[in-house]
């Protein structure tokens, strides 16, 4: 059993277009994040939920918006996907909002906006 | 914001040949931790280190967490082929969040 899973791991997109990245835990954390990954590698913090509350919301574009439906669940929606917005998404959960228990994180997505 | 400087970007070296790689930070870290990500994988977690001092080892990897509580680093000795990715520190200061190191791209030669 995956622990976390993306889906899809890979998404292939026009310019414009709206999309969607599914993210599910069953580890029973009650904390989830998304993750941006560039082509330099680094991870940056997008967002992160805490028992379907939002609890981090960093400078990101309002075209990114988080939906947590229940604590196992974090969904991405991305509207007017602009050309920046290509690199891999990582979604990760924790069991509680503590970074030292670590993270757990899914595969990634691999957004390529052309 | 908290910012952890990781070095070296990147290394190449020779199957068998011990690797060191280390992080610093311009901040109090509570908790550091280090993470293995692999081509088309998300991280995984090697080591997590709670204690100034800690000395903890997983196998071939030996993390510590500095005595000043300002950086870490992180050791694997005699390097296998599989031992290639990117590895990433990651500290957590007087807020909850994680924040990550720029990563080390580990190439091993066979």
């Amino acid at each position: 059993d995956t622990a976390v899973s993306q889906t899809p791991k890979y998404l292939v997109t026009q310019m414009g277009n709206d999309k969607s990245i599914k993210c599910e835990q069953n580890l029973g954390h009650d904390t989830m994040y998304w993750y941006k990954q560039d082509s330099k590698k680094f991870l940056k913090i997008m967002f992160s939920y805490n028992n379907k509350e939002l609890i981090i919301n960093e400078t990101v574009p309002n075209r990114f918006s988080p939906k947590s439906p229940d604590k196992a669940h974090l969904n991405l929606h991305i509207n007017s996907l602009e050309l920046g917005d290509s690199a891999v998404y990582f979604c990760a959960s924790s069991p509680l909002y503590w970074a030292n228990y670590g993270y757990t994180f899914g595969s990634g997505t691999r957004l390529t906006v052309v | 914001g908290q910012q952890l400087n990781q070095s070296p970007q990147s290394m190449f070296i020779q199957e068998g040949e011990d690797v060191s790689m280390n992080c610093t930070s311009s901040s109090i870290f509570n908790t550091w931790l280090w993470y293995k990500q692999d081509p088309g994988e998300g991280p995984v977690l090697l080591i997590a280190l709670y204690k100034a001092g800690e000395l903890t080892s997983n196998g071939r990897l030996t993390a510590q967490f500095g005595i000043t509580r300002k950086d870490s680093f992180l050791n694997i000795s005699a390097s296998i082929p599989s031992d290639v990715g990117i590895y990433f520190c990651a500290g957590q200061g007087s807020g909850s969040r994680l924040t990550f190191g720029e990563g080390t791209q580990l190439t091993v030669n066979p």
